[in-house]
């Protein structure tokens, strides 16, 4: 049950395009459908971004995008905004019924 | 609307218990799976435990399987977590989630969260 791995920190400037992975295993990441993205500002409480590898709720902008090659899933953010200067965090259920999260990305907007 | 508001946290010795509470409204709580979870001061997040709708089905993570329960009460909007054997390491905000419809892995709704202190 070990933490899906992510890179702690990525960066870009207003209107680039930045891209997060989520590297996992045959047995999460790479074997289930219910990859999640969330962002977290300080002091807040996290929201969903995107769901079951792409897919995105109302209300967030078309900007985010999610994917999936394999064992890893990515989320990118493209046209950077100064809102978006967030953590981010991956999760995805896992055999035994359990969830896991990775270990969270600081998204900085340069 | 949705609303998730959790309360119960505070401060607690080692070894101690403590009942966090979350309550529900702007949705029919009933109907929906939940989830608790758990950030540590300038952590990541760490998914608790998983309740079905009717309260028949519970899931746990080994980390804290057996010191940790989760219950609900439907007839009250209240969904519980039930915390013993209280270490260092459990000092945490604690968040409840509500499922998103038909994908009961996912969190599409979260409180503001409780802090929880275990400290002497």
């Amino acid at each position: 049950q070990s933490a899906l791995t992510q890179p702690p920190s990525a960066s870009g400037s207003p209107g680039q395009s930045v891209t997060i992975s989520c590297t996992g295993t045959s047995s999460d990441v790479g074997g289930y459908n219910y990859v999640s993205w969330y962002q977290q500002h300080p002091g807040k409480a996290p929201k969903l971004m995107i769901y079951e590898v792409s897919k995105r709720p109302s209300g967030v902008p078309d900007r985010f995008s999610g994917s999936r090659s394999g064992n890893t899933a990515s989320l990118t953010v493209s046209g950077l905004q100064a809102e978006d200067e967030a953590d981010y965090y991956c999760s995805s259920n896992a055999a035994s019924n359990i969830v896991l999260f990775g270990g969270g990305t600081i998204l900085t907007v340069l | 609307q949705l609303q998730l508001v959790e309360s119960g946290g505070g401060v607690v010795q080692p070894g101690g218990s403590l009942r966090l509470s979350c309550a529900a409204s702007g949705f029919t709580f009933s109907n929906y799976g939940m989830h608790w979870v758990r950030q540590a001061p300038g952590k990541g997040l760490e998914w608790l435990a998983f309740i079905h709708n009717d309260g028949s089905i519970k899931y746990y993570p080994d980390s804290v399987k057996g010191r940790f329960t989760i219950s609900r009460d439907n007839s009250k909007n209240t969904l519980y977590l039930q915390m013993n054997s209280l270490r260092a390491e459990d000092t945490a905000v604690y968040y409840c989630a509500k499922i998103f419809p038909g994908s009961g892995w996912t969190f599409d709704c979260w409180g503001q969260g409780t802090l929880v202190t275990v400290s002497s």
